[in-house]
């Protein structure tokens, strides 16, 4: 398995608060992500990141802020959280050559109330 | 916009029976196609690249047609521990950066 963490594996947190999730890798991969997955919605790309200090938005990025000061961490920010980013969300990582598979954390469960 | 589409099920299958299912992709100019496995409550898995020329890992087979657009897993000789649901990943232009598109999943429920 690819040394992918993500820290918390679960929280709840009150609507208004601003929450951090972190992905940590021990693959030195060039490429980060972080996806959002809900019922019905499959996979949802948020932010990803290609290098140090290099992030873009993906599909679903209003709310969210990311930061990569280091090769190894990618950190996921909901400014003010709303009941509508109760969520799983996954962090994945991906070298830029072949096909670039992408490799997946075990996932946080956030829940907003 | 890109769009995969699969067939969500649950296909419910007996242990040793073979199994198939497609997903469709819109994005002619993909570039490269996997399909992932996930468990409930888990992360996704990648299971296998897809390459025109057909592969194959075990007892699993899986075939791209471009021209249609259209890739397929099979599954021979299901086991139980194939009860899972499996995404098609389809990577459009310019690699990996936010090239993926996910399909929603399939579910399979293999049954003793």
């Amino acid at each position: 398995d690819a040394g992918i963490t993500q820290s918390p594996r679960h929280k709840v947190t009150e609507t208004g608060t601003p929450v951090t999730l972190r992905c940590h890798q021990t693959e030195n991969h060039r490429y980060m992500y972080w996806y959002r997955q809900d019922p019905g919605h499959g996979l949802r790309l948020i932010h990803y990141s290609y290098g140090v200090k290099d992030t873009d938005k993906g599909e679903v990025s209003d709310g969210y802020s990311v930061s990569r000061s280091k090769t190894e961490d990618f950190l996921l920010t909901l400014e003010s959280a709303t009941s509508s980013q109760t969520s799983v969300y996954f962090c994945a990582i991906s070298e830029p050559r072949g096909d670039y598979e992408q490799y997946f954390g075990p996932g946080t469960r956030l829940t907003v109330t | 916009r890109k769009e995969v589409e699969q067939d969500p099920g649950p296909f419910n299958v007996p242990e040793g029976a073979t199994v198939a299912f497609n997903c469709t992709y819109s994005n002619s100019a993909s570039q490269s196609f996997f399909w992932y496995r996930q468990d409930c409550r888990k992360e996704p898995k990648l299971l296998m690249s897809v390459y025109s020329s057909g592969n194959e890992d075990g007892r699993f087979t899986a075939q791209l047609n471009r021209a249609s657009q259209y890739i397929s897993l099979l599954i021979r000789d299901s086991k139980l521990s194939d009860s899972a649901t499996y995404l098609c990943v389809v990577n459009g232009l310019g690699g990996g950066a936010d090239g993926l598109t996910f399909g929603k999943g399939t579910h399979l429920i293999i049954q003793p």
